[in-house]
């Protein structure tokens, strides 16, 4: 398997424009977590969902952040409008509930930079 | 939620073994401890889980006493390349998303 896959590693916009960040989960995978990594606040969960439901977005800083789920190999991220302080690492992270195990697999991280 | 407490920074030098222990007072009965790492520029990387006593996998130990309130993840040997952040974690089996990563400890491994 290939992994979780995001894109786009590297998102640079300017401040007020829409920003929409991609995740593939591994296949099979019945949850899917999107966390925001800063030097200050360290690794946030913003949302996450199972079997493609959102289940807690009490994480999620305001009503400019937005995630969806059409599917289960698919979700995204979107930021309208975009600010300087959501500059950030966006990681998307998939787990399998039945292996018991509170183990997540990561994505290698959207680096948002908003001018 | 049980709640974590580890140091924020640890040095060592190549070939040592590195001991990291994490404070967890509240843990509750059904918690697992949960160790993750995470390189520069990297997502986070799960290592082990344990319950209690001693758990051994091809990267790590996991010693937990008897009590539960705490832990000690330990690096044995360690390299250049064990340079990271390392979380401690404490969750239900499958807690998902409970589980709060917190700040870490950023080991440092010196040649």
């Amino acid at each position: 398997d290939a992994g979780v896959i995001q894109s786009p590693r590297h998102e640079v916009t300017e401040m007020g424009q829409e920003v929409t960040l991609r995740c593939k989960p591994i296949s099979g995978h019945d949850y899917l977590f999107w966390y925001r990594q800063t030097m200050m606040r360290g690794l946030e969960l913003l949302i996450y969902f199972n079997n493609n439901v959102p289940i807690d977005d009490s994480g999620m800083p305001e009503d400019r952040f937005s995630a969806k789920m059409p599917n289960a190999s698919f979700s995204t991220l979107k930021i309208q409008p975009s600010e300087p302080r959501d500059s950030a690492v966006y990681f998307c992270a998939s787990s399998l509930w039945s292996s018991g195990a509170n183990e997540q697999y990561f994505g290698p991280g959207t680096r948002l930079t908003v001018t | 939620l049980a709640k974590t407490t580890q140091p924020i920074s640890m040095d060592s030098y190549e070939g040592q073994e590195v001991n990291i222990t994490c404070s967890h007072n509240n843990i509750a009965t059904n918690d697992y401890i949960t160790w993750y790492q995470q390189f520069p520029s990297q997502g986070p990387r799960f290592i082990i889980q344990g319950y209690k006593t001693k758990v051994t996998n091809e990267v790590a130990s996991l010693f937990i006493p008897a009590d539960r309130k705490s832990s000690t993840l330990s690096l044995p040997r360690v390299s250049l390349s064990d340079t990271a952040v390392y979380y401690c974690l404490v969750g239900d089996r499958g807690s998902q998303g409970n589980l709060i990563f917190g700040k870490g400890t950023k080991l440092s491994v010196k040649p």
